[in-house]
């Protein structure tokens, strides 16, 4: 199975600042990476499909970045409301594996 | 709009058996492929399997090869896991979600829509 890494596993940033979360796959799994937020008690929601695809509805801020094996999801000008724990997901080789995640606090 | 309901979950003794369900309305399960994909504060997220849009493909991960079968009612647009035998190990939150993009893509293991999840435990 492929691996992905997230880092950092945490972060804790202000109102208005950019925060980078860094996913590696361990293998190459060209650009089927996506990006989930998800809050307390709540299901993982969908921001960032084929590693820079924007999902329908998501706050422009958010952007996806990188190919092969390193990328990126950017919160630009950071809201309270993206106070969440952020996965990383692979969708290149069966079976589908996700990062551990990373918890922005605000 | 897309919809996934989801119910079903509760306590079950180790080795006993457990129905989940998952009732889709704003779409039907001939045009999604949907999964089942559980979650746990120490192994986080982890896939455990999928039913393709036409109904005759299962996948399952290796962790629940087996045990859990994946199923469907299309009648009632609705998606079942049976857990089977289940362990301690199996305790989790567990959700459905919807493949965002057809077979051969590799969209097709995205998830665009979720369930709300539920809450398994396995204890005696």
């Amino acid at each position: 199975d492929i691996q992905m890494t997230q880092s950092p596993s945490s972060v804790t940033a202000s109102v208005g600042d950019r925060v980078t979360i860094t996913c590696r796959a361990s293998q190459v799994i060209s650009s089927w990476l996506a990006w989930y937020q998800q809050k307390p008690g709540k299901a993982p929601h969908l921001l960032i499909f084929a590693a820079s695809g924007l999902q329908s509805g998501v706050p422009s801020r958010f952007s996806g970045g990188g190919s092969g094996t390193q990328f990126t999801l950017t919160i630009n000008s950071l809201q309270p409301e993206d106070s969440a724990t952020y996965f990383c997901q692979q969708g290149h080789s069966f079976p589908p594996t996700f990062g551990g995640g990373t918890k922005v606090e605000i | 709009q897309v919809q996934l309901v989801q119910s079903g979950g509760g306590v079950v003794q180790p080795g006993r058996s457990l129905r989940l369900s998952c009732t889709a309305s704003g779409f039907t399960f001939n045009d999604n492929a949907i999964h089942w994909v559980r979650q746990t504060p120490d192994k986080g997220l982890e896939w455990l399997a999928l039913l393709s849009d036409d109904g005759f493909n299962k996948f399952y991960a290796d962790s629940v090869q087996g045990r859990f079968t994946i199923s469907r009612d299309s009648s009632k647009n609705t998606l079942f896991l049976q857990l089977n035998s289940p362990t301690a190990d199996d305790t989790a939150v567990y959700y459905c979600a919807r493949s965002k993009g057809g077979r051969g893509s590799g969209l097709y293991y995205n998830f665009d829509y979720w369930g709300q999840g539920t809450l398994v435990t396995v204890s005696s």
